[in-house]
């Protein structure tokens, strides 16, 4: 089955600094991938479209300078929160959707802590 | 946009049925379900991609009633393990779900 794999699971950062998280299709490619935030107990909200080899498109509310999206190969989306704060601290996943298959893969998700 | 779930929590005795239903105020053209395990990613049950159309895996089932614009997941006979929070969530036009907000499913031995 097709497998989206995620990096960092987990990470603690300190305000005002940058923290990327990394986003694979391990066995298929992937033209589109997807960003949500997850606030505990709360719904999987989504940020951001991640095109490869175009611009993200941006949820309406998300701010594009500060969640930036690179998605510059067909297997690889990053996502990269510049000058965070800790009510940046969530819970973010990936997913996409192998093309032969109908249902979207979520990775493991990135836990972010910001202190 | 966003689906709207019904009910929000469900705590159940093992071997107990659940009914989890999802409704839009647009038309449906596809429903996907999954849960999530706490701290961890959703996981993909099941979509339902016509109206009247109704699938099922083991003890799991869900319908898709397109006129009403609702879906409903169906756990027969619950075990532990279904223990989770359940969402579903509608495909858009250009390939995003939108998710509901989630149902949160205790099973009690």
């Amino acid at each position: 089955g097709a497998v989206v794999s995620q990096h960092p699971s987990w990470v603690i950062c300190k305000s005002g600094t940058s923290v990327k998280i990394e986003c694979r299709s391990l066995d298929f490619q992937a033209t589109t991938m997807f960003w949500y935030r997850q606030f505990p107990k709360q719904s999987l909200m989504l940020m951001a479209t991640s095109n490869e080899g175009s611009k993200a498109t941006y949820e309406q509310g998300v701010e594009k300078d500060k969640f930036l999206i690179n998605h510059a190969s067909l297997t690889l989306s990053t996502l990269t929160v510049t000058s965070a704060h800790p009510e940046d601290s969530s819970f973010y996943i990936c997913s996409a959707r192998e093309p032969l298959l109908i249902g979207y893969t979520f990775g493991s998700g990135t836990r972010l802590t910001v202190v | 946009q966003q689906p709207v779930q019904s009910p929000q929590a469900v705590i159940l005795r093992e071997g107990e049925d659940a009914v989890i239903n999802c409704s839009s105020s647009k038309a449906l053209y596809s429903v996907h379900w999954y849960r999530q395990k706490h701290g961890e990613a959703p996981v993909f049950l099941m979509i339902l991609l016509k109206g009247g159309e109704q699938k099922g895996h083991e003890k799991i089932s869900a319908s898709f009633n397109e006129k009403k614009q609702q879906s409903s997941l169906y756990l027969t006979a619950s075990q532990l393990s279904y223990s989770g929070t359940y969402f579903c969530g509608i495909l858009t036009r250009d390939d995003k779900i939108i998710f509901g907000k989630g149902t949160r499913l205790h099973i009690l031995p």
